[in-house]
Parts: C-alpha cells; sequence; structure tokens
C-alpha cells in the first residue's frame, strides 16, 4: 500500500530532551516535507526536501532540524524541545514537478511539558 | 509571506443543497492550486487540485480557478453528512514547486 509512515503517534516528553520523529514513503517521491497544524494558525510548512541532500526551510523552521540522506526517510529533529512546540506535526511527500500535491501521513501529536 | 486566505466559518448547509467554498490568494504567479479534506482527528487528503482558469469537475465538486481576480473556489452539489470536515485550501507560490501554503481551512456542516 502507497504510504507515507510517521512514528511515533503520540509522544509526550520534557522540555530540552532531544527527539526524532521519523518519517517514511514508499511511493519514490522526491519531495518530502514537514508541517505543524495548531488551531487558529493552520498548517504551517516547516521544512521541505526536494531530493536527497536538498533540503530548505518553509515558513517555521525555527527550533527544528532535517535530514535527507536517503529518498525515503526524512526525520524531524528537535534538539531542546520547548512547549511552544506542542503541535500536531504531519510528513508529507509528493512527486516533483508543476503541481504536484502532497499525500499526508497520520499525524504525530507532540506534548512537550 | 504569500498568503492563502479562507472565510472563517464554520459554514452549514442542509443536505443535498450546494456548498460553497472560497479561497483568495495574494501571489499573482501561483501555478497550482490544492483542495484537502480533513475529517476531524485525521489527516488531510486531496480532493481536487487545478491549474488552469475556468472550471474542473469531479464527481460532486468541482474547483474553479480565477487567476485574474485570484480566488479559486470549490463547489460540492448535492451535499451529504459524509462531507461533514474541514476544507483546507492549498497554493503553490510561484518557483516553489515543494512549497505548498495552505489557508486555515473552513469547517463544513452538512445537516441531514
Amino acid at each position: 500500500e502507497a504510504q507515507v509512515t510517521q512514528n511515533p503517534r503520540y509522544l509526550i516528553t520534557v522540555t530540552g530532551k532531544k527527539l526524532t520523529v521519523t518519517c517514511s514513503q514508499n511511493m519514490n517521491h522526491e519531495y518530502m516535507s514537514w508541517y505543524r497544524q495548531d488551531p487558529g494558525l493552520g498548517l504551517r510548512q516547516i521544512y521541505y526536501s526536494m531530493n536527497v541532500e536538498v533540503t530548505d526551510k518553509g515558513d517555521v523552521p525555527e527550533g527544528y532540524k532535517v535530514s535527507r540522506k536517503e529518498k525515503r526517510n526524512f526525520p524531524l529533529i528537535l534538539e531542546s524541545p520547548s512547549p511552544n512546540q506542542t503541535s500536531l506535526y504531519f510528513c508529507a511527500s509528493s512527486f516533483a514537478g508543476t503541481g504536484s500535491g502532497y499525500t499526508f501521513g497520520s499525524g504525530t501529536r507532540l506534548t512537550v511539558v | 509571506q504569500k498568503e492563502v486566505e479562507q472565510n472563517s466559518g464554520p459554514l452549514s448547509v442542509p443536505e443535498g443543497a450546494i456548498a460553497s467554498l472560497n479561497c483568495t490568494y495574494s501571489d499573482r504567479g501561483s501555478q497550482s492550486f490544492f483542495w484537502y479534506r480533513q475529517y476531524s482527528g485525521k489527516s488531510p487528503e486531496l480532493i481536487m487540485f487545478i491549474y488552469s482558469n475556468g472550471d474542473k469537475e469531479d464527481g460532486r465538486f468541482t474547483a474553479q480557478l480565477n487567476k485574474a481576480s485570484q480566488y479559486v473556489s470549490l463547489l460540492i452539489r448535492d451535499s451529504q453528512p459524509s462531507d461533514s470536515a474541514t476544507y483546507l485550501c492549498a497554493v503553490n507560490p510561484t518557483g516553489a514547486n515543494s512549497k505548498l501554503t495552505f489557508g486555515k481551512g473552513i469547517t463544513l456542516s452538512v445537516r441531514p
């Protein structure tokens, strides 16, 4: 089944404790992206990647890191999480080319206390 | 920053009616436009995309694009209670195909 897989689905952590949210896609998509979704603010793009070793900042990159060492994987790293990073996170992937829409993973609900 | 605006809603329509969802965008050079549906507690799923001015129909859904006026709309005909969800407009800004900017969404409720 073609899908984007995120893990974990739920995570509660403490301020300052480094964490990684994994994302993997099996559709051979070139583009991958991370979004966060917050009430009243909608979906905001954190980082995106156009291919292996090619990444760029989205609209809200502060406090996050990403890497794209393999085409299928695009982990999101929070090196020192803070409570304002409590959110619902979505990974997404897409074929390259004009106008390809993203396919989203199931989401990771992160709480930082 | 490129912006995508949607009416805040919520929007409530009776079953069988036409639901009309609107979206405006600030970047005149935007190339492609998407409508996503998101059920409560679920991830967004793509339901329509449109690139050219005019209408595009897919079953009960019609997307309309007017680049001169910088708006895109989604019509849902014969609305069903199962259409009750949040609808997100998304735009690919100029020259950044991997960057998809979303509106805040509008919640649609279809009354049986």
